[in-house]
């Protein structure tokens, strides 16, 4: 069964740099074809993608946030870790990673919880 | 990017009713399109991928068909349980894009 589960910071502020962390189990990151991504949604809002780290170590991000994004993994943890730096009250968000993979044709099958952060002085 | 446009934004009707919902892609996305439900305060939840293949454990009440730029949403026989926001996202390129959603409501 796969699961997965974002951890970070509930309140930041203006400027300061998050770092979110998703735990995962069920799956390896070193196996061909899986991936793990982020999603954001503000609140009452659309759901945005931005960024993705794939089994072989292909990032992928946001173009127009890709100077405040990186991804990384740690297959020895089963962690992914996404750092957003400069934050921005607009970015405040409930903060979704999930595992995608060949599979399921790189849908996002299994979702994390989500974890709100608000960005506020 | 891609732009992904749903319609309608929303929609009210009755359980048992037929409903529809549409996704069109801003360039050709062949059959790499995913429909996902969310609820209120919960993640969304991988309904249909590839335009057509049914995720294990969703209902057969829901289908999805399309292919290139157009996609549609079927929910056969509405249940209560169905009320919520459906999303359209592609995975045919990065970024991957959203639709804006299309909330179904309680008529």
């Amino acid at each position: 069964q796969i699961t997965l589960k974002e951890s970070g910071p509930t309140l930041v502020k203006p400027t300061q740099t998050l770092t979110l962390t998703c735990t995962f189990s069920g799956f390896s990151l070193i196996t061909s074809g899986v991936g793990v991504g982020w999603i954001r949604q503000p609140p009452g809002e659309a759901l945005e993608w931005l960024a993705l780290v794939y089994w072989d170590d292909d990032e992928r991000y946001y173009p127009s946030l890709r100077n405040r994004l990186t991804i990384t993994k740690d297959t020895s943890k089963n962690q992914v870790v996404l750092t957003m730096t400069n934050m921005d009250p607009v970015d405040t968000a409930t903060y979704y990673c999930a595992h995608t993979s060949a599979k399921y044709k790189y849908a996002f099958d299994i979702w994390g919880q989500g974890t709100m952060v608000t960005v506020s002085s | 990017d891609i732009q992904m446009t749903q319609s309608p934004s929303s929609l009210s009707a009755s359980v048992g009713d037929r409903v529809t919902i549409t996704c069109r892609a801003s360039q050709p996305i062949d059959r790499n399109l995913n429909w996902y439900q969310q609820k209120p305060g919960k993640a969304p939840n991988l309904l249909i991928y590839a335009a057509s293949s049914l995720q294990s454990g969703v209902p057969l009440r829901f289908s999805g068909s399309g292919s290139g730029t157009d996609f549609t949403l079927t929910i056969n026989s509405l249940q209560p349980e169905d009320f919520a926001t459906y999303y359209c996202q592609q995975s045919y390129t990065t970024p991957r894009t959203f639709g804006q959603g299309t909330k179904v409501e309680i008529k």
